[in-house]
């Protein structure tokens, strides 16, 4: 089955204790994404990647990471992280960059951060 | 700038009766407009696209939309609600920035209720 898989499903932590959520794909998309996801601002883009060891920032890169070293797997990395990072992030892949392809969403981390 | 607009935060509808849920974008070239539907606990999932062609679109569980050139708008249509259609609906534009990066802009979601 085609799918997007995104772990943990929930997580707590505390401010400043360093954390990884996996993303990975089984559709061997090119293109990767992390979104967060807040009440009335819709999914904003944290960072992209074009492909293997190709990545650039989204619109709010502040406090995130990727890397990108396999074409399945995308993690994304909260080196320090801070009450303002609490919300739902969204891993997502599309096949290359066409305009027309819509992109495959994994089902969700809920981060709080305390 | 490309951007898009759910002018509607939520939509409720009596089951039975037919649904709109608004959109309206602004592209600097062609639009390539999708919907995507959250249901609770869940991640989005695609509902249906415009690339080119017929306006209407029609897309999954009976969804379609109808891409509007001179209003610039993609509303999102279904002839008669279901209580399974309650869930959240976010349209979105693909952005093509001046890196030849591809993203999608989605706008803020709207909420959809059908009341039994």
């Amino acid at each position: 089955e085609a799918q997007v898989t995104q772990n943990p499903r929930y997580l707590i932590t505390v401010t400043g204790k360093k954390l990884t959520v996996t993303c990975s794909q089984n559709m061997n998309h090119e293109y990767m994404s992390w979104y967060r996801q807040d009440p009335g601002l819709g999914l904003r883009q944290i960072y992209y990647s074009m492909n293997v060891e190709v990545t650039d920032k989204g619109d709010v890169p502040e406090g995130y990471k990727v890397s990108r070293k396999e074409k399945r797997n995308f993690p994304l990395i909260l080196e320090s992280p801070s009450p303002n990072q609490t919300s739902l992030y969204f891993c997502a892949s599309s096949s290359g960059q066409g305009e027309g392809t819509e992109a495959f969403f994994g089902q969700g981390t809920r981060l709080t951060v305390v | 700038a490309q951007s898009v607009a759910q002018p509607e935060d939520q939509v409720n509808v009596a089951e039975g009766n037919p649904l709109t849920v608004k959109c309206t974008y602004s592209v600097s070239g062609n639009p390539y407009l999708f919907w995507y539907v959250q249901y609770p606990n869940r991640g989005l999932q695609f509902l249906l696209k415009y690339i080119t062609g017929d306006n209407l679109v029609k897309g999954s569980y009976g969804f379609e939309a109808e891409f509007n050139k001179s209003q610039t708008s993609f509303h999102l249509k279904k002839p008669s609600a279901l209580v399974s259609d309650s869930a959240l609906y976010f349209c979105a534009v693909r952005d093509i920035g001046y890196s030849s990066a591809s993203k999608i802009i989605f706008g803020s979601g709207t909420r959809l209720s059908i009341r039994p």
